[in-house]
């Protein structure tokens, strides 16, 4: 199947900062990509639809100015969380969607811990 | 609108028992159904998927079939292994969007 990867895998930082998540998918081309949060033991929150040479679609509730998403090729998407504070401490995960198989690929996941 | 609803687990079977994990949905229009597995350490893969009503998804010896008269996407598997111990997501794809909403997952634990 396809692979989507992600980076970093884990990262820390201190409160305040802002973190940058890569997504890319390897050998095909996606002009959407998707970006989920997942807490523990519970399931995946679709926090934005991120569509290539246009701005990301946020979903009820997502701050757009705090998770701020682009996607500048058609394999590469970010997701930046600025000024994180320990409640954006989670596990991120996003997804490539394959348009011709109309198939979703995700990534391994970035662990966001914020202290 | 659009939701998922998984039963809760975790589900622990010996191997070779048989698995059933239910999933119900509501939607508006025609969604497509999937199944996706998280192995411990690992990012979801699909498992299987249907897009419209009657059609049987089915890999590596899962399988559910999309019933609308019900809204169940249940997953099936006559003999589990321990090498499927694994969390389960039922999710579904509102019909013209491209955007999955996932169940609350099933962790399937499969003993020796």
């Amino acid at each position: 199947g396809a692979v989507v990867s992600q980076h970093p895998s884990w990262v820390i930082c201190k409160s305040g900062t802002s973190v940058k998540i890569e997504c890319r998918s390897l050998d095909f081309q996606a002009t959407t990509m998707f970006w989920y949060r997942q807490f523990p033991k519970q399931s995946l929150m679709l926090m934005a639809t991120s569509n290539e040479g246009s701005k990301a679609t946020y979903e009820q509730g997502v701050e757009k100015d705090k998770f701020l998403i682009n996607h500048a090729s058609l394999t590469l998407s970010t997701l930046t969380v600025t000024s994180a504070h320990p409640e954006d401490s989670s596990f991120y995960i996003c997804s490539a969607l394959d348009s011709p198989t109309d198939t979703q690929y995700f990534g391994p996941g970035t662990r966001l811990t914020v202290l | 609108g659009n939701s998922v609803t998984q039963m809760e687990g975790p589900v622990t079977l010996s191997e070779e028992a048989f698995l059933t994990i239910n999933c119900t949905y509501t939607a508006t229009g025609y969604p497509s159904l999937f199944w996706y597995v998280q192995y411990p350490g690992e990012g979801l893969q699909l498992l299987l998927k249907a897009t419209k009503a009657d059609d049987k998804g089915s890999n590596k010896g899962f399988e559910a079939t999309y019933r609308k008269e019900t809204t169940s996407f249940h997953l099936e598997k006559g003999s589990v292994q321990v090498s499927d111990s694994a969390v389960y997501f039922c999710a579904l794809s509102p019909g013209g969007y491209n955007k999955l909403i996932f169940g609350a997952g099933t962790r399937l634990a499969v003993h020796p």
